[in-house]
C-alpha cells in the first residue's frame, strides 16, 4: 500500500533532550511538510522541503530541524531549544510544492515529562 | 487579519439527519480549497476539494459549496452515520501564483453524531 508512515506513534521526551520523528513516504511525491497540532487548533507549518537536500522554516521552525537527504524520508528532530514541545505532529506530502493537495501520516504523539 | 475560521467549533446532529459545517475566509486571492476529516488520534483525511473557478462540487454523500462574494465555504454531508464524527478541517491556498502551494488550516469543527 502507498502511503505515509510515522514512527513512533507515542514519544516520551525528558526535559533538554532532542528527540527525532520519523516520516516516510512510498508515494514519490516531492514534497513533504511537518505540522505541529495543539487541541483545539489548527495545524501550524514547522518545515517544508519541495525536493531533496532543499528545505525551508514554515510559520513556527523555531526549537525544531530537519533533513531531506532522500526523497522517501523527511525526519524532524525537536530540540531541547522547543520550550512547549508536547504536541501532536503530523508529516504530510504532496506531488509537488505547487500542488495543493496534501496526504498525511497517522501522527506521532510527544510528551514531555 | 486574514485566516481561515469556523464559525461554529462543535456541532451535534441525529444519525440520518444532514450536517453543514461553515469555514469563512477573508483572502479573496484565495484559490483552492480542501475539506479534511480527522478521527481521534488519527492525521487527516482528504474529503473533498473545490477550486475557485467553481460554486459547488459534490462527492459521495459529501458536498462543498464556496460562495466567493461572501468567502464562505461549506460542507455538507448527507445522511449522517456515527462513523462520520470528528474533527472537520477547512484549508486554502491564498498563495495564487505562487510556486509555493502551502495550506493555512481552520481550527476545525468537531462533528459528534448521535444515534
Amino acid at each position: 500500500d502507498g502511503g505515509i508512515t510515522q514512527s513512533p506513534k507515542y514519544l516520551f521526551r525528558k526535559e533538554g533532550q532532542n528527540v527525532t520523528l520519523s516520516c516516510e513516504q512510498n508515494l514519490n511525491h516531492d514534497a513533504m511538510y511537518w505540522y505541529r497540532q495543539d487541541p483545539g487548533q489548527g495545524l501550524r507549518l514547522i518545515y517544508y522541503s519541495q525536493i531533496v537536500n532543499d528545505f525551508q522554516k514554515g510559520d513556527i521552525a523555531e526549537g525544531y530541524s530537519v533533513s531531506r537527504e532522500k526523497k522517501e524520508s523527511f525526519p524532524l528532530t525537536v530540540t531541547s531549544a522547543q520550550k512547549n514541545p508536547t504536541a501532536f505532529y503530523l508529516c504530510a506530502s504532496s506531488i509537488s510544492l505547487a500542488w495543493n493537495e496534501q496526504f498525511f501520516g497517522p501522527g506521532t504523539r510527544l510528551t514531555v515529562l | 487579519g486574514e485566516s481561515v475560521g469556523l464559525h461554529l467549533p462543535t456541532l451535534s446532529v441525529q444519525e440520518g439527519d444532514n450536517s453543514i459545517i461553515n469555514c469563512a475566509y477573508s483572502n479573496s486571492a484565495s484559490d483552492y480549497f480542501i475539506w479534511y476529516k480527522q478521527e481521534s488520534g488519527k492525521g487527516p483525511q482528504f474529503i473533498i476539494d473545490i477550486r475557485s473557478n467553481m460554486d459547488k462540487r459534490q462527492g459521495q454523500r459529501v458536498t462543498v459549496l464556496l460562495n466567493k462574494t461572501v468567502k464562505h465555504l461549506s460542507l455538507q454531508i448527507a445522511a449522517t452515520q456515527p462513523g462520520d464524527s470528528a474533527v472537520y478541517f477547512c484549508a486554502e491556498n491564498r498563495d495564487r501564483g505562487s510556486t509555493l502551494g502551502r495550506l493555512y488550516f481552520g481550527r476545525g469543527t468537531q462533528l459528534t453524531v448521535w444515534p
